[in-house]
């Protein structure tokens, strides 16, 4: 069965140190998003992303935080400069179409120190 | 502007006892509705959708969830709760509007009492 994959599952940083957060969404699937989930909170909308562009995003989706589609087949978060309140759990989902359900990575979870 | 409101951030249900999971949206367009569950150290997996058609919808697990416009409502519930149905509930509302954007809810832990 396709899956929406992430990587690495775990990665500690330095504060103000870059981050890229790697996900390969579902092949033949348009639309896509990152969510995060702070430990014991609810899960929380960054961005949704299709046909190359950002749809949409969230306030917390400042200017520290970033989207590619480098290659056609990954779908990248970069947080420029880290800061401790950006340790979270960061999920990648990907869907075929906007009425259809987003499958969900496993995520990654950032642990900024 | 869209939003989800679950009522109950913890419920607590004897094992075999009706599961009920409350839900409500906000919405200035007709919306897509899912229930999603995360069990521990998971993501996220789709328990059941509405986009159109069948106002009563259902999912996997045995859970299923009635779209009531009128009430703006979307609960979900299952009969007879399991030990494995423990876990967080996530209600969440799609719109499409020049730009999407599905919105979840603030969560609601179910507890399963053996």
């Amino acid at each position: 069965e396709p899956e929406v994959t992430q990587t690495p599952s775990h990665q500690v940083t330095q504060m103000g140190q870059e981050v890229i957060l790697r996900c390969v969404p579902i092949s033949n699937h348009l639309y896509f998003y990152w969510y995060r989930q702070i430990l014991g909170q609810k899960v929380e909308f960054l961005v949704s992303f299709y046909n190359n562009e950002i749809s949409e995003k969230s306030e917390i989706f400042d200017d520290q935080f970033s989207v590619e589609r480098p290659d056609g087949s990954n779908f990248t978060l970069k947080i420029r400069s880290t800061k401790l309140e950006d340790s979270a759990m960061y999920f990648c989902a990907s869907s075929p179409d906007v009425a259809a359900e987003a499958f969900f990575g496993q995520g990654t979870r950032l642990t900024v120190v | 502007a869209q939003s989800v409101t679950q009522l109950g951030s913890h419920v607590s249900v004897s094992e075999g006892a009706l599961v009920l999971l409350r839900c409500n949206y906000s919405s200035s367009v007709p919306p897509y509705l899912f229930w999603y569950v995360q069990y521990p150290n998971q993501g996220l997996q789709l328990l059941l959708k509405y986009t159109t058609g069948a106002t009563l919808v259902k999912g996997i697990n045995g859970f299923e969830a009635e779209f009531k416009k009128s009430e703006t409502s979307f609960h979900l519930t299952k009969p007879s709760a399991h030990m494995s149905d423990a876990a967080e509930y996530f209600c969440a509302v799609t719109r499409n509007t020049g730009g999407f954007k599905t919105i979840f809810g603030a969560g609601t832990r179910l507890f399963v009492k053996a």
